[in-house]
């Protein structure tokens, strides 16, 4: 299958910063980018949709100040958690399509510990 | 996206078909359904998709009832390595990929 690549894999960073996590789709051009976020012994719960060159689409409940999401190219969306806070600390994972019709192939994940 | 029902926890013996079922009762003509599998930590891998027709790639079998109101995921020969969180995802063709709670697969030496 296509690849995704996230990076960073793990960050660690002090309450009040902010973080920007990576998404990018190594061997194809994905014109739909979706954003994660995992709890332990959770399910994923999809956070927000971007298409290339449009503003995201968030999710009912998702702060959209709070997690800025940019996919200005067709290879990379970044998510961007804006001053970090403890309950902010879980797995962030970005998936990637080729179109709206096809699969989604997932980057690896990054795991976000807020201190 | 029409809501899916799996079994939350499954054994199988290493070796044998792992027969993994989802139900589906209130999909429409034009959603698919996705297996999707999630090994610790990891994110989420890529397994199957199909619509009405039985599916086949050199991962695993995807069984869709005729009514379209179930579906089963056949790994042929089950190793240690597909121990892993299942789930099924159905969705309409541009929408997102909405996960439910999956079914936690565990392969037996």
């Amino acid at each position: 299958g296509a690849v995704v690549s996230q990076h960073p894999s793990w960050v660690i960073c002090k309450s009040g910063t902010s973080v920007k996590i990576e998404c990018r789709s190594l061997d194809f051009q994905a014109t739909t980018m979706f954003w994660y976020r995992q709890f332990p012994k959770q399910s994923l719960m999809l956070m927000a949709t971007s298409n290339e060159g449009s503003k995201a689409t968030y999710e009912q409940g998702v702060e959209k100040d709070k997690f800025l999401i940019n996919h200005a190219s067709l290879t990379l969306s970044t998510l961007t958690v804006t001053s970090a806070h403890p309950e902010d600390s879980s797995f962030y994972i970005c998936s990637a399509a080729l179109t709206v019709n096809t699969e989604a192939f997932f980057g690896q994940g990054t795991r976000l510990t807020v201190v | 996206d029409a809501k899916t029902t799996q079994p939350p926890s499954m054994d199988c013996a290493e070796g044998r078909a792992a027969n993994l079922p989802c139900n589906h009762s209130t999909i429409s003509g034009n959603e698919y359904v996705y297996w999707y599998r999630q090994i610790h930590s990891q994110g989420p891998q890529y397994i199957i998709h199909g619509l009405k027709n039985n599916e086949t790639n050199e991962m695993a079998s995807l069984i869709i009832t005729e009514d379209r109101k179930s579906s089963t995921l056949i790994l042929p020969h089950a190793t240690l390595r597909d121990t892993a969180v299942y789930y099924c995802i159905v969705r309409i063709t541009g929408n997102q990929f909405y996960f439910g709670t999956g079914t936690s697969l565990t392969v037996i030496p």
